[in-house]
């Protein structure tokens, strides 16, 4: 299994430009999460889906941000407009609720820099 | 609410000393517990888990007891390396949607 992956690894971008980061979950798990973390902050839960719903958005910080799941294998985080303060590290992570167990694994992430 | 208390780091410690790291947790009925591990410039991964009161979770020498009269989940380790270097997450989920709660992280930086 490859695992969770997302793209790009590094995104280097000037303010007020639109940034779209991109996760592929693990086949089969029904549970995707978009995570923040920040030396500041540490670790924040942006929004998760269950099925490719969302289920709670409620860590979305702004309305710039936006998060859809048009299938079961792909997702989408997109800020616009992008501003220096999110720059982040970004993590998708996927679950499999059957599994009993709540474990997520984690995507190597997207170094977000906004200049 | 669900929320995870972790010690503060950076805990820095010489190569082959006793590693505790720890956490409590607050939370409503009976969580599974986790410690993720975060090496530098990677995502996280499970270290090992508990899923119920008494469980003893062990992984690449790490041990953590689910201690419910304590609300606890520590982490210990024997003899650390430098490649155990890394932040630590303790994590627990009640199942509501797959959800975890995360503590803060602790640094660990094992010296020669």
């Amino acid at each position: 299994d490859a695992g969770v992956i997302q793209s790009p690894r590094h995104e280097v971008t000037e303010m007020g430009q639109e940034v779209t980061l991109r996760c592929k979950p693990i086949s089969g798990h029904d549970y995707l999460f978009w995570y923040r973390q920040t030396m500041m902050r540490g670790l924040e839960l942006l929004i998760y889906f269950n099925n490719n719903v969302p289920i709670d958005d409620s860590g979305m910080p702004e309305d710039r941000f936006s998060a859809k799941m048009p299938n079961a294998s792909f997702s989408t985080l997109k800020i616009q407009p992008s501003e220096p303060r999110d720059s982040a590290v970004y993590f998708c992570a996927s679950s499999q609720q059957g599994s009993g167990s709540y474990e997520q694994y984690f995507g190597p992430g997207t170094r977000l820099t906004v200049t | 609410g669900n929320s995870v208390t972790q010690m503060e780091g950076p805990v820095t410690l010489s190569e082959e000393a006793f590693l505790t790291i720890n956490c409590t947790y607050t939370a409503t009925g009976y969580p599974s517990l986790f410690w993720y591990v975060q090496y530098p410039g990677e995502g996280l991964q499970l270290l090992l888990k508990a899923t119920k009161a008494d469980d003893k979770g062990s992984n690449k020498g790490f041990e953590a007891t689910y201690r419910k009269e304590t609300t606890s989940f520590h982490l210990e380790k024997g003899s650390v390396q430098v490649s155990d270097s890394a932040v630590y997450f303790c994590a627990l989920c009640t199942g509501g949607g797959n959800k975890l709660t995360f503590g803060t992280g602790t640094q660990l930086k094992v010296e020669l």
